[in-house]
């Protein structure tokens, strides 16, 4: 079974500072990622995705992320961030069961804005 | 333009009770999922289906039933609720294939 890990479960950085959150997965095979953004009391929305092609995949609200194969990763990153990105993030990679997609996530990284 | 709908928000059961989380969805996706949020270790996959009278468990099944007699609609039922089910509960859908999951809001469940 595919996981995935999330190295930091709290970033806090100021308003206008670039921030990467960290993103790995143990699959080994090709592999569809995604990033997932959760603002307070509220579901997740899609950020971006990973299906093939450009390893350089850009996304919603100017964040963008990069697969590296040989490192088994996908950060997340915006070089400058704003307050309205505070939220919960999660990184999360398929897995087919049966014809049937199933997302594995991480345990999210909660990142802070700081004025 | 509803997507994933999701009843009731709150609800507060104690233990032993019984409930039936709604969702609903308006997209025709045929894939539909329940996953549960806990702090500190993401969302885990509880049931899914790929279809219409179709369903599947996933990582962390015990305690909870689903059925999915529409394409619409995807209940997910606690029959004897206990305090480890409290938690956050969302419901998602999908097409098949390479299509991202579309979440509802979520219901926040507390078992006391």
């Amino acid at each position: 079974a595919q996981s995935v890990t999330q190295l930091d479960s709290q970033v806090p950085v100021f308003e206008e500072a670039p921030v990467e959150l960290r993103c790995n997965y143990s699959s080994s095979v090709s592999v569809y990622l995604f990033w997932y953004v959760q603002y307070p009391n509220q579901g997740l929305q899609l950020l971006l995705k990973y299906l093939s092609g450009s390893t350089l995949v850009k996304g919603i609200n100017g964040f963008e992320a990069e697969f590296n194969k040989s490192q088994t990763s996908f950060h997340l990153r915006k070089p400058s961030v704003h307050i309205s990105d505070t939220a919960e993030y999660f990184c999360a990679v398929r897995e087919m069961i049966q014809g049937a997609q199933k997302l594995v996530f991480g345990q999210g990284t909660r990142l802070t804005i700081n004025p | 333009n509803a997507g994933v709908t999701q009843t009731p928000k709150f609800q507060v059961l104690k233990t032993g009770q019984s409930m039936t989380l709604q969702c609903a969805q308006d997209m025709n996706h045929e894939y539909m999922s329940w996953y549960r949020q806990d702090p500190g270790m993401g969302l885990r996959l509880i049931h899914y289906s790929v279809g219409a009278g179709i369903t599947d468990q996933g990582e962390v099944p015990n305690g909870y039933n689903v059925s999915r007699s529409t394409t619409e609609d995807f209940p997910l039922r606690l029959l004897s609720a206990a305090p480890s089910q409290t938690s956050v509960y969302f419901c998602a859908s999908s097409r098949q294939g390479n299509s991202p999951l579309h979440f509802g809001n979520g219901t926040r469940l507390t078992v006391t």
